[in-house]
């Protein structure tokens, strides 16, 4: 496709579940962003792969979180046993390798019941 | 590392008044420069960039930004808002050239009043 895609759209899920997020990103693009935006609260840096190089895993919040990017391109976020303070809509962004900004999805909203 | 920061966090404005969304960076060598918009409702998209040459940077909807390198700040400026851009607006940072991380400040939502 065009853009970069994020599915699903929408996840209710239930406390303690473990929920899978998956973002395909434009082709050709060699870096993948995750990010989350919580209600009132800005973009929060979760994790930043980079072609073949080890991933900056530095903003993700805890080790219930991790993420996957396979064949350099689509990427899976994992968050295993949520909480409610998980809650809130998870960014996908790609960026071609000359640093010329990112090019963001229409998120993930995750809602933990 | 580079960092943004963004001292704005909810900006309210009339139609017809000026805007200048503060932005500043930390990063001790050359860098590339990006407003991003969010507008209620839809994802995030790039409104103007700053690579090199000419600091004063147009971009969509009459908006233009002005990077000043002895200040580390990349200001985003529109002589009058519409209520149409009512939206949160991000300033980003990456180092120039090659395989960096683009940074992102914590965002300023914008709210115009008819």
């Amino acid at each position: 496709g065009a853009g970069v895609s994020q599915s699903p759209s929408n996840k209710v899920t239930e406390k303690g579940k473990d929920v899978e997020l998956r973002c395909d990103p434009i082709s050709g693009h060699t870096a993948l962003y995750w990010y989350r935006q919580s209600l009132g609260q800005g973009l929060e840096f979760l994790i930043y792969f980079q072609g073949n190089s080890a991933p900056d895993k530095s903003g993700l919040p805890s080790d219930r979180f991790s993420a996957e990017r396979t064949g350099g391109s689509v990427s899976t976020l994992t968050i295993q046993r949520t909480q409610q303070e998980d809650s809130a809509v998870y960014l996908c962004a790609s960026s071609p390798q000359s640093g010329n900004g990112a090019f963001f999805g229409q998120g993930t909203r995750l809602t933990v019941v | 590392a580079q960092s943004v920061s963004q001292h704005n966090h909810h900006v309210i404005l009339s139609e017809a008044a000026s805007l200048e969304l503060g932005c500043n960076y930390s990063y001790g060598g050359t860098v590339n420069l990006f407003w991003y918009v969010q507008y209620p409702g839809q994802h995030l998209q790039l409104l103007l960039k700053y690579f090199s040459g000419d600091p004063l940077v147009k971009g969509i909807k009459g908006f233009e930004a002005e990077f000043i390198k002895s200040k580390f700040s990349f200001n985003l400026r529109k002589p009058s808002v519409q209520w149409s851009d009512t939206a949160e607006y991000f300033c980003a940072v990456t180092p120039s050239g090659g395989y960096q991380k683009v940074t992102f400040g914590t965002g300023t939502k914008l709210q115009v009043i008819p």
